[in-house]
């Protein structure tokens, strides 16, 4: 059974940094696109990042620069690092294969 | 970056009527194009991907259409428990862009 299992949010003061998680199994990462999505409280979905199979990554505008994908082969999963994080980086956060998603974790900015 | 553009963006109708949602693309896409239902307090489900290919378990009253810049989501009979907000995206290239969300009510 294919499962995504995100960690790692929480309550983080602005400027601060976090880094998500995204534990999968009954697939391999590497060899899917994964994504993260997040959606902020009321809002529409927003697409954050992609890492492809190949490696390449790629970043909505809004974290360009501030956040970073990457994947762990050995563990199987899937991280965004978050850095200089904003009130407006608030949102639930889904990592996501095109045809399963997590469960998503919540990142609240704030002081 | 491509725009998707989604309308409306709610409609209400009554349980049994057809139902089609709309999006669009500002440059063609070919069919690398997905369509999700989220309902209230879910996680999005995806329905439809490669524009009309039916993702497995979705009941046969949703389908999709299109190709290039226009796409359409269809729900042949509206049933209580397809209410929820509807997410067309776009996965040709980066961004992986979504539309703006259709939010469908029972009127």
């Amino acid at each position: 059974e294919v499962q995504l299992v995100e960690s790692g949010g929480g309550l983080i003061q602005p400027g601060g940094s976090l880094r998500l998680s995204c534990a999968a199994s009954g697939f391999t990462v590497s060899s899917n696109y994964m994504s993260w999505v997040r959606q902020a409280p009321g809002k529409g979905l927003e697409w954050v990042s992609v890492i492809y199979s190949g490696g390449s990554t790629y970043y909505a505008d809004s974290v360009k620069g501030r956040f970073t994908i990457s994947r762990d082969n050995s563990k199987n999963t899937l991280y965004l690092q978050m850095n200089s994080l904003r009130a407006e980086d608030t949102a639930v956060y889904y990592c996501a294969r095109l045809e399963s998603w997590g469960q998503g974790t919540l990142v609240t900015v704030s002081s | 970056d491509i725009q998707m553009t989604q309308s409306p963006s709610s409609l209400s109708a009554s349980v049994g009527d057809r139902v089609t949602i709309t999006c669009r693309a500002s440059q063609g896409i070919s069919n690398y194009l997905a369509w999700y239902q989220q309902e209230p307090g879910k996680v999005p489900k995806l329905l439809i991907y490669a524009a009309s290919t039916l993702q497995s378990g979705v009941p046969s009253r949703f389908s999709g259409s299109g190709s290039g810049t226009d796409f359409t989501l269809t729900i042949s009979s509206l049933q209580p428990e397809d209410v929820a907000t509807y997410y067309c995206q776009k996965y040709n290239s980066a961004p992986w862009t979504f539309g703006q969300g259709t939010k469908v009510e029972i009127k």
